[in-house]
């Protein structure tokens, strides 16, 4: 089977940066992907690690360590508009390239 | 192309009644994925299609659950007899083979089973 793994929710302040981890047990493993969902919204593509190592867009990094099972998003310069929750989510393989989600990481950013 | 649309965006059902939802997808997505979401979860895996064949079923899909993707266009998630617990929202996704696009999903359908 295949279980993720991420904190509740995570408090911070506006220009503050925060890291939300993500542990996974996967049967197989094709990527590792971030997703945010504002209440009341779709969920919406953030990145995509393939490979170990960092991806950057922008204000959002994302971080993949195979050996570890392991992974985090990391959101810099925090503005009001990033409170939201944020998925981890696994690729599960074969043909149909399903993603199997977190419980997601309620994220609220301060003033 | 306006991304992902879901139709109706609210359902208020009786226990016992059918609803069906509709799903357009980006138009040159041949993927197409239905999701379920409770409050505080997230996105739970309900079925898959490649153009018009549907290729996985979760086992969360139970027999009052069918789907259909006729001509590998638009798709509809039909729940039959509902049940107070099929309250949820119902997220349809869509994407490219490519691996890594992502996803993307619909504002979903949110069912309120009465």
């Amino acid at each position: 089977g295949q279980s993720l793994e991420q904190p509740s929710e995570v408090t911070a302040v506006e220009g503050a940066i925060v890291q939300i981890n993500c542990t996974y047990q996967t049967s197989g493993f094709y990527g590792l992907s971030w997703y945010q969902q504002h209440d009341g919204g779709a969920p919406t593509f953030l990145s995509y690690n393939g490979l170990d190592g960092l991806e950057e867009t922008g204000r959002f990094s994302s971080f993949l360590s195979r050996s570890d099972s392991y992974g985090y998003l990391l959101l810099q310069e925090l503005q009001m508009k990033d409170s939201a929750s944020y998925f981890c989510a696994v690729r599960g393989g074969g043909a149909t390239n399903k993603l199997i989600f977190g419980t997601g990481t309620l994220l609220a950013v301060q003033p | 192309d306006t991304g992902v649309s879901q139709d109706p965006r609210h359902k208020i059902t009786k226990r016992g009644q059918n609803v069906t939802f509709r799903c357009d997808p980006i138009s040159e997505h041949n993927r197409l994925y239905w999701y379920r979401q409770t409050l505080g979860q997230g996105p739970e895996f309900l079925t898959y299609f490649q153009n018009e064949a549907q290729l996985e079923k979760s086992r969360l899909l139970s027999d009052r659950f069918s789907a259909e993707r006729p001509k590998g266009s638009f798709s509809t998630l039909e729940i039959q007899r509902t049940e107070q617990g099929d309250s949820a929202m119902y997220l349809c996704a869509s994407s490219l083979s490519a691996v890594g696009r992502g996803y993307t999903f619909g504002s979903g359908t949110r069912l309120t089973v009465v």
